[in-house]
């Protein structure tokens, strides 16, 4: 089981609210990832980062920002929470850019 | 354009069979492609690796092969059992933006029935 962490689990909040989403990982992994991934779909990877005050967009766009500031921690955050943003929110950590990647457990977002 | 395709969306194989499940991936030139299994609500886990000048790998049951020249890999599950029932995600990197993040495919969803 891979030491990474993932809250909450599950959300069901309304149109307009701003979220957080929390990862962390204790396995001093320099690299960090989120993607999104709907039902039957594949994972889409929205931000990652090389390590402490480094962040990236992914290849699919999203209006979610992503900061990290300390190495096992990163958040995701949606400012105004919209229907379209539904969906499973992975976070993932890899040792290095060419290695495997270690997943959490996934938020599933229901945005009403 | 870039495209990760995995056989099919879903494959039912009998408890103690061989399951195959393919990858075929066009316009990319990938230096290595792994496979990882996601079970409902789970995120996915590493299975194996296989780098671009590696033919095949095995893991216990399972085997990986990787042919570059038909851009496919093909992933054995050998005496398969019910627990082996999940979805298959292959995902193979990508260094154009010199990032070398993962792309994944849809994903194969087998069953094994007992």
């Amino acid at each position: 089981e891979a030491d990474i962490y993932q809250t909450p689990r599950y959300l069901v909040i309304g149109t307009g609210k701003k979220i957080t989403l929390e990862c962390s990982q204790t396995m001093g992994h320099d690299k960090m990832y989120w993607y999104q991934q709907d039902p039957g779909m594949e994972l889409h990877l929205i931000h990652y980062s090389y390590g402490v005050n480094s962040t990236e967009k992914g290849d699919l766009s999203s209006e979610s920002t992503v900061s990290r500031i300390r190495t096992e921690h990163f958040p995701l955050t949606l400012e105004s929470a919209r229907p379209s943003h539904t969906s499973q929110y992975l976070c993932a950590s890899s040792e290095s850019p060419v290695e495997t990647q270690y997943f959490g457990p996934g938020t599933r977002l229901l945005v009403l | 354009s870039q495209k990760i395709e995995q056989n099919s969306e879903a494959l039912n194989i009998q408890e103690g069979k061989t399951a195959t499940l393919t990858c075929n991936y066009t316009n990319y030139s990938p230096a290595y492609l792994q496979w990882y299994r996601q079970d409902p609500g789970r995120g996915p886990v590493f299975l194996l690796l296989i780098r671009e000048n590696e033919k095949e790998k095995r893991k216990e049951r399972l085997k990986v092969t990787f042919d570059t020249t038909l851009k496919q890999s093909l992933f054995h599950i050998t005496a398969s059992q019910p627990a082996d029932s999940a979805t298959y995600l292959c995902a193979l990197d990508s260094d154009q933006t010199g990032a070398n993040n993962l792309f994944f495919g849809t994903g194969t969803r087998l069953t094994v029935i007992p």
